[in-house]
Parts: C-alpha cells; sequence; structure tokens
C-alpha cells in the first residue's frame, strides 16, 4: 500500500525556515517525480515543487522560486521541502504526493498534509 | 504559466441530477495532460479523471471526463451524496503546473 507522510510543519515567524518531510512507503520511490502541493485554509490548491525521481531534474512554481528547495533521499526513501525566507502568504497545508505512474503527473497519492503556519 | 478558469463557482444540485463542470485553459494544453480531482473538508485531494478523459483507479463510472485544447469538462451522471464536495482541474503538460480555482457543488 502506498503510503506518504508528511511531518516538519510548524509555527514560524516571517523570514524564518523550516524542512518539510514525506515519508514514502508502499513502491519503489526512486523511479517516480514527487511533488508538493500547498492549499491556505479555505482556498485552493497551488502546485509547489516537483524533483524527478533521481534527484537530479527540479522545478518550481515562480512564488517560491529561490526561497524553497525540493530534494529526496532515496536511501531514506524520503522527500524533503526547505523553505526560506518565509512569508505570511506561505502558511497553508503542504502535501506531498506521488504521480499515478512514471511520469510527473498526475497525483493520484496524496500525504495528510502538514500545516505551516508563518505569523509574528 | 497557463491559466485554469473553472465555472460556475459553485453548483447547486440535488442528488440524482447531473452536474456539468467546465475548464478552461489560457492556452491549449499540452498533448492529453488533463486531470480532476475531488476534495472533501479535512481531505486530501482524490484524483478522479486524468488524461483528459481516463478515470483512476476506484473512480465509479458516473465520472466522466471530455475536452480538448482549451476547453474541458468534468460530468457527474447522477450525483450521490457523497459526491458534494469541491473539484478541481489541473493541467501538468508543462511547468509551472497550475489547477483551477475549484467548482463546489452543494446540495
Amino acid at each position: 500500500e502506498v503510503q506518504l507522510v508528511e511531518s516538519g510543519g510548524g509555527l514560524v515567524q516571517p523570514g524564518g525556515s523550516l524542512r518539510l518531510s514525506c515519508a514514502a512507503s508502499g513502491f519503489t520511490f526512486n523511479t517516480y517525480w514527487m511533488h508538493w502541493v500547498r492549499q491556505t485554509p479555505g482556498k485552493g490548491l497551488v502546485w509547489v515543487a516537483l524533483i524527478k525521481g533521481d534527484g537530479t531534474t527540479t522545478y518550481y512554481a515562480d512564488s517560491v522560486k529561490g526561497r524553497f528547495t525540493i530534494s529526496r533521499d532515496n536511501t531514506k526513501d524520503t522527500l524533503y521541502l526547505q523553505m526560506n525566507s518565509l512569508r505570511v502568504e506561505d502558511t497553508a497545508v503542504y502535501y506531498c504526493a506521488r504521480p499515478v505512474s512514471g511520469g510527473w503527473g498526475p497525483n493520484h497519492y496524496w500525504g495528510q498534509g502538514t500545516l505551516v503556519t508563518v505569523s509574528s | 504559466e497557463i491559466v485554469l478558469t473553472q465555472s460556475p463557482g459553485t453548483l447547486s444540485l440535488s442528488p440524482g441530477e447531473r452536474a456539468t463542470l467546465s475548464c478552461r485553459a489560457s492556452q491549449g494544453i499540452s498533448h492529453t495532460y488533463l486531470a480532476w480531482y475531488q476534495q472533501k473538508p479535512g481531505q486530501a485531494p482524490r484524483l478522479l479523471i486524468y488524461d483528459i478523459s481516463r478515470r483512476a483507479s476506484g473512480i465509479p463510472d458516473r465520472f466522466s471526463g471530455s475536452g480538448s485544447g482549451t476547453d474541458f469538462t468534468l460530468t457527474i451522471s447522477g450525483l450521490e451524496p457523497e459526491d458534494f464536495a469541491i473539484y478541481y482541474c489541473q493541467q501538468y503538460g508543462i511547468s509551472p503546473l497550475t489547477f483551477g480555482g475549484g467548482t463546489k457543488v452543494e446540495t
């Protein structure tokens, strides 16, 4: 059974940093692209970042480019999102997600999400 | 960036009725890379349809997708009580991947 479990969310001040983790199980992690998607409470879904199975290729939404870094440790079956220079508007539930098959989308499996609150 | 515009914002229907949700793209979608998701309060999104018209595993056949180019439709042929939720379209043909703003189907 595919499982994705996010952790690392919490309260952080504007300008601060946070690292999210997503522990994956039930599939061959290093063969799948992986995503981060976020959702401000009560609002819609926003794609954040994407990383190839071997970690060599990444893509970012313009709103996080230069501040967030997606990475993965395929020896630990874990996906990461390093978030720096956090802004109030980064407040959201952050989901990690895995595509249906070998390409980069769409996302068939989702974690339960971890809440990041950026506030002073 | 491809902007996806969903309409209507809210659809008020009764169980058993047919729901027709629209998703319009600001430019043509690469290949057939358009998906639909369902989301209920407090839950992660659930993939319903991908590649415009392919149902994800376990999705009932009352859900169907259609369209091409810039205009896409999700149809729910007869609403069940569990179908009242928010629906999002997504294009995954080109980065940045983008979602529509959502359509809420309410009773």
